[in-house]
């Protein structure tokens, strides 16, 4: 069974850090790309960035709302992919879902983990 | 970046009947390497997205084939052949041919 995991979501003061965790299991994690990509309560979703496998470098791309401020890495020996967040403002608080798979770099997506920003 | 945008906002459906959603890209979504990237996923209500097509028409594994879609360069469609009630919930087209990657505002389908 393909999962996505995420975790590390929670409450932070604006101008604070967050690192939010993607372990992945049931598909080859190393051969995909992982997206990263937010919802806000009750609103459409918005792509944060994403990075692609070995083979690809592990180049990385990102929203230009994020960009400066946030980076994605992974580490394929645990299958598991890093959203760091910093600088964060109350515009980012969102459900943040990761999403990958080989065949399309969105086949399969986590149940998100919420972050607020808020004092 | 590109501007997706999706008609209807909502979509009142009758069960067994078919429905359409419309995506319109504001500039084309051929790549370079000749695929068109556009998707559409399904986000049924408290539940994350799921893909349901990929390159326009391609069903993902264990999407039913009342599930279709069409379309080319700016113009895209998602069809339900009939719907079940399981199928409530905002749908999103989702472009992945140029950075950075946009989503449609999305079209609630309710029964």
């Amino acid at each position: 069974e393909v999962q996505l995991v995420e975790s590390g979501g929670g409450l932070v003061q604006p101008g604070g850090s967050l690192k939010l965790s993607c372990a992945a299991s049931g598909f080859t994690f190393s051969d995909s790309t992982i997206h990263w990509v937010r919802q806000a309560s009750g609103k459409g979703l918005e792509w944060v960035g994403r990075i692609r496998r070995e083979a690809k470098n592990y180049a990385t791309a990102y929203a230009a709302s994020v960009k400066g401020r946030f980076t994605i890495s992974r580490d394929d020996s645990k299958s598991t992919a890093y959203l760091q967040m910093n600088s964060l403002t109350t515009e980012d608080t969102a459900v943040y879902y990761c999403t990958g798979g080989a065949a399309t770099g969105i086949d399969y997506w986590g149940q998100g983990t919420l972050v607020t920003v808020s004092s | 970046d590109i501007v997706m945008t999706q008609t209807p906002l909502s979509s009142p459906v009758t069960l067994g009947q078919p429905a359409s959603i419309s995506c319109r890209s504001s500039q084309s979504l051929v790549h370079s390497d000749g695929n068109t990237y556009l998707n559409w996923l399904q986000q049924r209500p408290g539940q994350p997205p799921r893909l349901l097509i990929y390159k326009i028409s391609n069903r993902f594994s264990g999407v039913p084939d009342r599930f279709s879609g069409s379309g080319a360069g700016t113009d895209f469609t998602l069809k339900i052949s009939r719907v079940e009630a399981e199928d409530v919930g905002v749908y999103y087209c989702l472009q992945a041919t140029q950075f950075p990657l946009t989503f449609g505002g999305g079209t609630k389908v309710e029964i």
